[in-house]
C-alpha cells in the first residue's frame, strides 16, 4: 500500500525556519507535492515536482528530496504562513495524500 | 480564470446515494493536457483521494471506496460528477472538485468545496 506519513504538528516563531517532512516509499520513485489549506479555504499547491515553486509563491518556500522523506521548509516563517500543510504523490494513476501537519507561526 | 463549482444536496440520509456536480468555467473539460478529480475531508481531518477521470473517459478510484464509486463526465456541459452509494456517517465530509495536470499529476485548481451530512 502507498501511505505518507507526516508529522501532526510543527511550530515555529515568526521569522525561523520550518521544516515539515512527508515520508514514504513511493516517494523513491514519485514526485512529491505539497499544499497549503487555510481555514475554510481551498488546498493551494506551494511545490509541485518536489522542488519546483508555482508563480506566485513565495520564494521562502522551498522543497527539497532524500531518499523516501521529502521536506517542505518555509524560510523565515510569517504568521500568514500558518496553516494545514499536505504533501500528496501520484502513482498508477491513484493520488495518496500524507495526514497533514498544522503549523503554527506564533 | 478557471474555476470549479461543485454543486448537490447538502444533506443525504443513510443507506441513500450521494449526487454531486462539478462545473468547470474559464477552460474547456476536454482538454488531454488534464484530468478531473474528488477529493473530499470529513470535518476536522485531512485530505482524502476518491478519484479521477481523464479525457479519454478512463476512471481511477480510491481502493477503499470504489465498489460505491462513480465518476462521469458531461463534455457537452463542461461537467463532471460523483456518485456515492450506500452511504455512512462517515462520508460526511466537504467533497471538492480539482483539476490535475496529466503531467506531474499537479491539483493546479481548486473549487471551493460543498459540505455533504450524512443524516436522517
Amino acid at each position: 500500500s502507498y501511505e505518507l506519513t507526516q508529522p501532526s504538528s510543527v511550530s515555529v516563531s515568526p521569522g525561523q525556519t520550518a521544516r515539515i517532512t512527508c515520508s514514504g516509499d513511493v516517494l523513491a520513485k514519485k514526485y512529491a507535492r505539497w499544499l497549503q489549506q487555510k481555514p475554510g479555504q481551498a488546498p493551494v499547491v506551494v511545490i509541485y515536482k518536489d522542488i519546483e515553486r508555482p508563480s506566485g509563491i513565495p520564494e521562502r518556500f522551498s522543497g527539497s528530496t532524500s531518499g523516501t522523506t521529502v521536506t517542505l521548509t518555509i524560510s523565515g516563517a510569517q504568521v500568514e504562513d500558518a496553516a494545514d500543510y499536505y504533501c500528496y504523490s501520484a502513482t498508477d494513476n491513484h493520488l495518496v495524500f500524507g495526514g497533514g501537519t498544522k503549523l503554527t507561526v506564533l | 480564470q478557471l474555476q470549479l463549482q461543485e454543486s448537490g444536496p447538502g444533506l443525504v440520509k443513510p443507506s441513500e446515494t450521494l449526487y454531486l456536480t462539478c462545473t468547470v468555467s474559464g477552460g474547456s473539460i476536454s482538454n488531454s493536457d488534464y484530468y478531473w478529480g474528488w477529493i473530499r475531508q470529513p470535518p476536522g481531518k485531512g485530505l482524502e483521494w476518491i478519484g479521477n477521470i481523464y479525457d479519454s473517459g478512463s476512471t481511477y478510484y480510491n481502493p477503499s471506496l470504489k465498489s460505491r464509486v462513480t465518476i462521469s463526465v458531461d463534455a457537452s456541459k463542461n461537467q463532471f460528477s460523483l456518485r456515492l452509494s450506500s452511504v455512512t456517517a462517515a462520508d460526511t465530509a466537504v467533497y471538492h472538485c480539482a483539476r490535475v495536470v496529466v503531467v506531474g499529476a499537479t491539483l493546479d485548481f481548486w473549487g471551493q468545496g460543498t459540505l455533504v451530512t450524512v443524516s436522517s
